[in-house]
C-alpha cells in the first residue's frame, strides 16, 4: 500500500517562510512530486525530489529524506498569490501512477 | 490551445445514466491518467494508461471504465452514475521515463454532479 499525510491547513503572513511536511509510507520509492493548484484550477508541478537533498526553484524550495521518508516544500517571501492548495505526490515504483496526499490549504493574509 | 483538453467542463446528470467525459492532448506524451478530486480527499486514481494496448486500474476504479481510442485520446464513462460520483474529474498527461512520470500535466477538469 502507499499512504502520504501532510497537514491539512497551514497560514502565514505576507514575506514570511512557511514549511510544508510530507511524511509518506510506501511499497516502493521513485521520488516525491509537489504540485500546487489554486482554488478550482488545475492542478501544476512545481517540483521532484528523486535523490535526497534541496531543490530550488526560486522562491520554492523542495527537500527528501530517503531514510526518514520525509519530504518539504518551503516558499519563502509569501505572497497572497500562494494562497493554493498544496500537494505531496509519490511514485511507488516504475510503470506506475502518482499517488497524492489529501493536500495542505495555505492561506496567506497581509 | 490547451495542451490536455477535457470536455465537457461541466455536466449535470441524473442518476443511472451512462456519461463520458473526453480528455484528448497535444503534448504528444504517452501516459495518461485520470483522478477524481473531492473535497478534503486530495486526488485519487482512477485508472492510467501507457499507451494504446495498455490500460491500468488506480486506487478507486469500480463504477468506471475507460478507453484509450489513440495515443492523444483517453475517456473515462460512467456506466451507470450514481450520486456519490459527483466529483471534479481531472484527465493528466506525462512523460514515459521514470521521473518524466512525476511532471504530470492536468487539464482544466470536468465537474460531474449526478442527482
Amino acid at each position: 500500500g502507499q499512504s502520504l499525510e501532510q497537514p491539512s491547513e497551514v497560514t502565514a503572513v505576507e514575506g514570511a517562510i512557511v514549511q510544508i511536511n510530507c511524511t509518506y509510507q510506501t511499497s516502493g520509492f521513485y521520488g516525491l512530486s509537489w504540485y500546487q493548484q489554486h482554488d478550482g484550477g488545475a492542478p501544476t508541478f512545481l517540483s521532484y525530489n528523486a535523490l535526497d537533498g534541496l531543490e530550488e526553484t526560486g522562491r520554492f524550495s523542495s527537500f527528501l529524506s530517503r531514510s526518514d521518508s520525509y519530504g518539504y516544500l518551503l516558499l519563502q517571501e509569501l505572497q497572497m498569490k500562494d494562497s493554493a492548495s498544496y500537494f505531496c505526490a509519490a511514485l511507488r515504483e516504475a510503470g506506475t501512477a502518482l499517488i497524492f496526499g489529501k493536500g495542505t490549504t495555505l492561506s496567506v493574509s497581509s | 490551445d490547451a495542451d490536455v483538453t477535457q470536455t465537457p467542463r461541466n455536466r449535470i446528470t441524473k442518476t443511472g445514466k451512462r456519461i463520458m467525459l473526453e480528455c484528448s492532448q497535444t503534448k504528444g506524451h504517452d501516459r495518461m491518467y485520470w483522478y477524481r478530486q473531492d473535497p478534503g480527499l486530495g486526488l485519487r486514481l482512477i485508472y492510467y494508461s501507457f499507451d494504446v494496448k495498455d490500460i491500468n486500474k488506480g486506487e478507486i476504479s469500480d463504477g468506471y471504465s475507460v478507453s484509450r481510442q489513440a495515443q492523444a485520446k483517453f475517456s473515462l464513462s460512467l456506466e451507470s452514475a450514481i450520486p456519490n460520483q459527483t466529483a471534479l474529474y481531472f484527465c493528466a498527461t506525462s512523460d514515459r521515463d521514470s521521473s518524466g512520470a512525476n511532471v504530470l500535466t492536468f487539464g482544466a477538469g470536468s465537474r460531474l454532479t449526478v442527482l
